[in-house]
């Protein structure tokens, strides 16, 4: 077990609504990343946050947001959603000690938009 | 750009014989690449890397850098070696931004037949 946790496991809402998917990083773990994972795009970085600021942004929509917490868990939060953002969302977490880094993915949050 | 290509969606060997996940990325520099694996219902781990040069369930893999190519080798497949792999590349510039995200192939789903 990687100690990295998401919740909620599933999360089913219609299209034009709000959801928060949870992340804990492991214990020591200050960068947080988040992936999506769909049928067509594959898995895809979105965002990373190192100790409560943001580090890097890769394909992420501006409905989408993240933040990262003084207790370093992080809150991804998705607006206005639509058929195309179901998907597998998952968190990862690492130490960051540059080249030797390796990041622990958490088990995702399925989320179905209908 | 940043690429990592996996051609094969599907792939299926029969228990004892060899088998070879192909991954091959586009990068100007020298990257970092990775392999990670996720069997059914769990969550995604790394697999090895190619610093470590070391094997992990007897799987293998060189990087190629003339043909950039980092393919996933293993001579004799188990069936508890079916699974999902992805083959991932990490820009070491990126690294000393600080930022450390991965770029995903699409994934190949391995099954070894009995």
């Amino acid at each position: 077990d990687s100690g990295v946790t998401q919740t909620p496991k599933h999360l089913i809402t219609a299209t034009g609504q709000r959801v928060t998917l949870r992340c804990s990083p492991r214990s020591g773990d200050l960068s947080v990343y988040w992936y999506q994972q769909s049928l067509d795009q594959g898995l895809q970085f979105l965002i990373q946050y190192y100790n409560g600021e943001e580090r890097a942004k890769g394909n992420i929509l501006e409905r989408f947001s993240a933040q990262q917490f003084p207790d370093l868990h992080s809150e991804l939060n998705l607006s206005s959603l639509e058929l195309g953002d179901s998907a597998l969302y998952f968190c990862a977490s690492s130490v960051d000690l540059g080249r030797t880094d390796t990041q622990y993915f958490g088990p995702g949050t399925r989320l179905t938009v209908l | 750009a940043q690429r990592v290509t996996q051609p094969e969606k599907l792939l299926s060997v029969f228990k004892g014989a060899p088998v070879e996940l192909k991954c091959n990325y586009s990068y100007s520099g020298s990257p970092e690449l990775f392999w990670y694996v996720q069997y059914s219902r769990q969550r995604l781990q790394l697999l090895l890397r190619h610093i470590s040069r070391e094997s992990i369930k007897g799987f293998t893999a060189d990087l190629n850098k003339g043909e950039t190519s980092f393919h996933l080798k293993k001579p004799f497949a188990q069936e508890e070696d079916s699974a999902m792999y992805y083959c991932a590349l990490r820009a070491p510039q990126t690294i000393i931004q600080g930022a450390q995200k991965l770029v995903f192939g699409q994934g190949t789903r391995l099954t070894i037949n009995p």
